[in-house]
């Protein structure tokens, strides 16, 4: 299975501040098809996880555009350019390229 | 609006079975495939499985192989996922979500199961 490696796992942040969580995979998630199968969640509490990015970079209808996804092949980032109290949560990363799907451990941000 | 909505949450003893729903509206139920994630208390996201709702073709993760069963009833709209065999370690939510091609666009509520003697 493709591991997926969050960092880090607790992220302490300023409000209006920016903030950044990386995920690593231990394969490619280039897909046969050209597309990068990378996906971002958020998950508040008490809450089902929500999606903010797939394809690497590509923002969901909704999501603030303070969330950005970017990197390629094995190493992608997922950046906060300033930090609202509502992004309180745990975000995990995800990889669709390969059977099965897996999760990173997530990353709890808190203020 | 597209929305999955999931059955209730369930106390089970170990040894028993627990069966989940999953009801689809506001979409083509038999265009998107539906998978099913375990979260346990406290812990990160685990797959479980997958079944293409089109054809009823499933795959499942090896570690739930022969425990669990999933299935679709394209007339109601609504995915199952059977877990038998449950023990202590089951107790988690499970959640069902949308997959439009290598993620998970819309998810269920979740569900509780709790397994206790």
């Amino acid at each position: 299975d493709v591991v997926m490696t969050q960092s880090p796992l607790s992220l302490p942040v300023t409000l209006g501040q920016p903030a950044s969580i990386s995920c690593r995979s231990s394969q490619s998630l280039v897909y046969s098809d050209g597309n990068t199968y990378l996906n971002w969640f958020q998950q508040r509490p008490g809450q089902s996880p929500r999606r903010l990015i797939y394809k690497v970079s590509n923002r969901d209808s909704g999501v603030p555009d303070r969330f950005s996804g970017s990197g390629s092949g094995t190493d992608f980032t997922l950046k906060i350019s300033r930090v609202e109290a509502e992004d309180v949560g745990v975000y995990y990363c995800m990889q669709g390229a390969h059977w099965p799907p897996t999760f990173g451990q997530g990353t709890k941000v808190e203020i | 609006q597209v929305q999955l909505v999931q059955s209730g949450a369930e106390v089970k003893k170990p040894g028993a079975s627990v069966k989940v729903s999953c009801k689809a509206s506001g979409y083509t139920f038999t265009n998107y495939a539906i998978h099913w994630v375990r979260q346990a208390p406290g812990q990160s996201l685990e797959w479980v499985g997958w079944i293409n709702t089109g054809n009823g073709n499933t795959k499942y993760s090896e570690n739930f192989q022969g425990r669990v069963t999933i299935t679709r009833d394209t007339s109601a709209s609504t995915a199952y996922m059977e877990l038998s065999s449950l023990r202590s370690e089951d107790t988690a939510v499970f959640f069902c979500a949308r997959d439009p091609s290598g993620s998970y666009d819309y998810w269920g509520q979740g569900t509780l199961v709790t397994v206790s003697s």
